[in-house]
């Protein structure tokens, strides 16, 4: 079936810097890849995501880079701050299924 | 601009309980999914709600069932409660016209089962 393997579960980081959470799937059909942020107490946030005919998406401090040949796509964060600190989701939608298939996500923390 | 809105917050029940739990869908939207997040997991997808009808489910027994309403309102309802149905239950509503319409999410309902 569909599957999501997200790498690191663990990220820490000092304020200032650059984080990068990467995400594979299973599925050549996949589609659409969104990432989500979920504080403690709090349903997951979508914060960035990218289809499959675009390579790379921009926002702010925030960028998601897809490659289709090698099946994943990477979240990168620039300028880190505290507030940053969350777990991030990746997830994937494939072919027509219009179902979120989720990978096990990542815990970062953002160092003063 | 009301977002996705779950009632309860919380809920504790006790095994062979029923329980029903409800979302409200961001203003404009039309389709309701229904998600469970164990603790330090990823959501696992429930079922998927668009006119009034379930067009997809996941891999989850039948005491898990759902409905929406005309105003596209959506409920899950769980039946004979089991330890493991103590979980997150979230709800995300989107537009069903196209692919890859943004999923957006409540803040879930945590559900303690004794």
């Amino acid at each position: 079936g569909e599957n999501v393997e997200q790498h690191p579960s663990t990220l820490s980081v000092q304020e200032g810097d650059s984080a990068v959470i990467k995400c594979t799937y299973s599925d050549s059909a996949s589609n659409y890849f969104p990432w989500y942020k979920q504080e403690l107490g709090k349903g997951p946030q979508l914060i960035i995501d990218i289809r499959s005919n675009v390579g790379e998406k921009k926002d702010q401090r925030i960028a998601v880079t897809l490659n289709k040949t090698a099946k994943h796509f990477s979240l990168h964060i620039t300028e880190t701050q505290p507030e940053d600190s969350a777990v991030y989701f990746c997830a994937a939608t494939f072919g027509s299924a219009r179902q979120l298939t989720f990978g096990s996500g990542t815990q970062l923390t953002v160092l003063p | 601009d009301a977002g996705v809105t779950q009632s309860p917050t919380h809920l504790i029940k006790t095994r062979g309980q029923q329980v029903t739990l409800r979302c409200s869908p961001k203003s404009g939207h039309d389709t309701v999914s229904w998600y469970q997040q164990a603790l330090g997991q990823g959501p696992q997808f429930i079922f998927q709600y668009y006119e009034e009808e379930e067009r997809q489910r996941g891999n989850f027994p039948d005491r898990f069932s759902g409905h929406q309403f005309p105003n596209y309102s959506s409920e899950l309802n769980v039946n004979a409660l089991l330890l493991g149905d103590s979980a997150l239950y979230l709800c995300a509503s989107s537009l069903m016209e196209g692919v890859g319409q943004p999923q957006h999410f409540g803040d879930g309902t945590r559900l303690s089962i004794l």
